[in-house]
């Protein structure tokens, strides 16, 4: 069974902290791990990464994948309070025509002014 | 156009209701997924269309029904649902099946 583990499940920061999430997974025919961003609506889709050891940056976030390890971290810094939300973790896995994409319970970052 | 949009927002139905959830994007992209989301809890997926051919879920009731009629748009029927079912019901396209994924508002939808 897939499995993606987040953590830590919740975290508290104060504005200009720098953050580091965590995602694990066991999975098979492993085809790309992508992260999310959850407020009170839907998920606003982050990074996706396929290949090992390449960071992928967006402004204050940034993201990288260790397929030997089997795990991604997501990095935000000099944190604002509209960074609090739900991260999301989700691996997807692919062999033919099957396609699954298992998320994570999340991470809830809050930031304190 | 980068926007994925859902219709209705609310929905509230009865359990011997037929409903429907439809889901519109013009980005050209090829793939697109339905997800049902409860309370803090992630998303959860029921179902993908690649080029508008379904790829199954096996763990969705057949009280759902997808139905991609075009590559734009996507449509989820709803039939003698439980109250169980009540969730957010969230919509997503990708250029290709894998790739990085845009979600529509959901539609909220509570069963009776």
């Amino acid at each position: 069974e897939d499995k993606v583990v987040q953590s830590p499940l919740s975290l508290v920061v104060h504005e200009g902290d720098t953050v580091t999430l965590n995602c694990s997974y066991e999975v098979t025919n492993f085809r790309s791990l992508l992260w999310y961003k959850q407020e009170k609506k839907a998920p606003t889709f982050l990074f996706m990464l396929t290949s090992s050891g390449i960071e992928k940056k967006s402004g204050r976030l940034s993201s990288i994948l260790d397929k030997k390890e089997l795990f991604s971290i997501l990095n935000i810094t000099a944190t604002q309070t509209g960074d609090s939300a739900i991260y999301l973790c989700a691996v997807l896995r692919s062999g033919g025509s099957n396609y699954k994409l298992t998320f994570g319970k999340g991470t809830l970052l809050t930031v304190n002014p | 156009d980068t926007e994925v949009t859902q219709t209705p927002k609310h929905l509230v139905m009865g359990m011997t209701n037929k409903k429907s959830l439809k889901c519109e994007q013009h980005m050209g992209h090829r793939a697109m997924y339905w997800y049902k989301q409860k309370a803090k809890k992630p998303p959860e997926l029921m179902f993908v269309y690649s080029y508008e051919k379904l790829s199954i879920n096996e763990s969705v009731p057949s009280r759902f029904s997808p139905e991609c009629p075009n590559s734009s748009l996507l449509n989820l029927h709803l039939h003698a649902l439980q109250p169980e079912d009540s969730a957010l019901y969230l919509c997503a396209s990708s250029l290709l099946v894998g790739g990085s994924q845009y979600f529509g508002p959901g539609t909220r939808l509570t069963v009776l």
